[in-house]
């Protein structure tokens, strides 16, 4: 079964960076477009990151365009966003999700169990 | 990149229908037949419900359904049942890789 597991939150200071990782399996990792979501306290979800199937595509929320990169590593079927600059408002659960299929326009159908990432000093 | 609306809240008896409207703009949500609907419980991730404005994945009872008229989407739950109460999101493609959600609406079922 497709599985998706978030590690690398955690507590940092306005400022600093972090680095996410969400380990799959269960599906072909290298068929299909990843993103991740974020959630903050309270609040709603909010799209924050795109890689396509193929690599080819990348794409930013722009409240963290220049801040934030998206990657993976296909030989260990795992996703990443580096978290740079950090500000108080990125605190969140971030999710990774899995596109439903390969044009990435059908939706997200599995979700990880999400990371806590709080900014704060 | 503003994010779709939606009622803060929506409430309905056991058994009864309740729909949930989702409005953007023509550049997602009327531009695109990619609305897609997630339902999330306390603590919990999301739950993949609806793709493509109508279609339902595998083991989603149909009692979800959902429909588009322009700018507006719309998740419809019929013979509301108490597991049904939970937070909705909806959410749209907006072309160029990117995606805009909804602020959710939280449904009680009374």
């Amino acid at each position: 079964q497709v599985q998706l597991v978030e590690s690398g939150g955690g507590v940092v200071q306005p400022g600093g960076s972090l680095r996410l990782s969400c380990a799959t399996s269960g599906f072909t990792f290298s068929n299909f477009g990843m993103h991740w979501v974020r959630q903050a306290p309270g609040r709603g979800l909010e799209w924050v990151a795109f890689i396509r199937f193929d690599g080819t595509h990348i794409s930013y929320a722009d409240s963290v365009k220049g801040r934030f990169t998206i990657s993976r590593d296909i030989s260990k079927n795992t996703l990443h966003l580096q978290l740079n600059s950090l500000r108080p408002e990125d605190t969140a659960v971030y999710y990774c999700a899995k596109d439903r299929r390969v044009t990435s326009t059908g939706g997200f159908d599995y979700w990880g169990q999400g990371t806590l990432v709080t900014v704060s000093s | 990149q503003s994010a779709l609306t939606q009622p803060r809240s929506v409430s309905g008896s056991p058994g009864q229908s309740v729909t949930i409207s989702c409005t953007g703009t023509s550049s997602d949500v009327g531009g695109y037949n990619y609305v897609s609907w997630y339902q999330q419980h306390p603590g919990k991730a999301p739950k993949f419900m609806i793709y493509d404005v109508s279609k339902r994945p595998s083991g989603v009872p149909d009692r979800f359904s959902g429909s588009k008229s322009g700018n507006t989407a719309s998740l419809t739950i019929s013979g509301l049942q108490a597991e049904d109460e939970a937070d909705y999101f909806c959410c749209s493609y907006a072309g160029s890789y990117t995606w805009v959600f909804g602020g959710g609406t939280k449904l009680t079922v009374l």
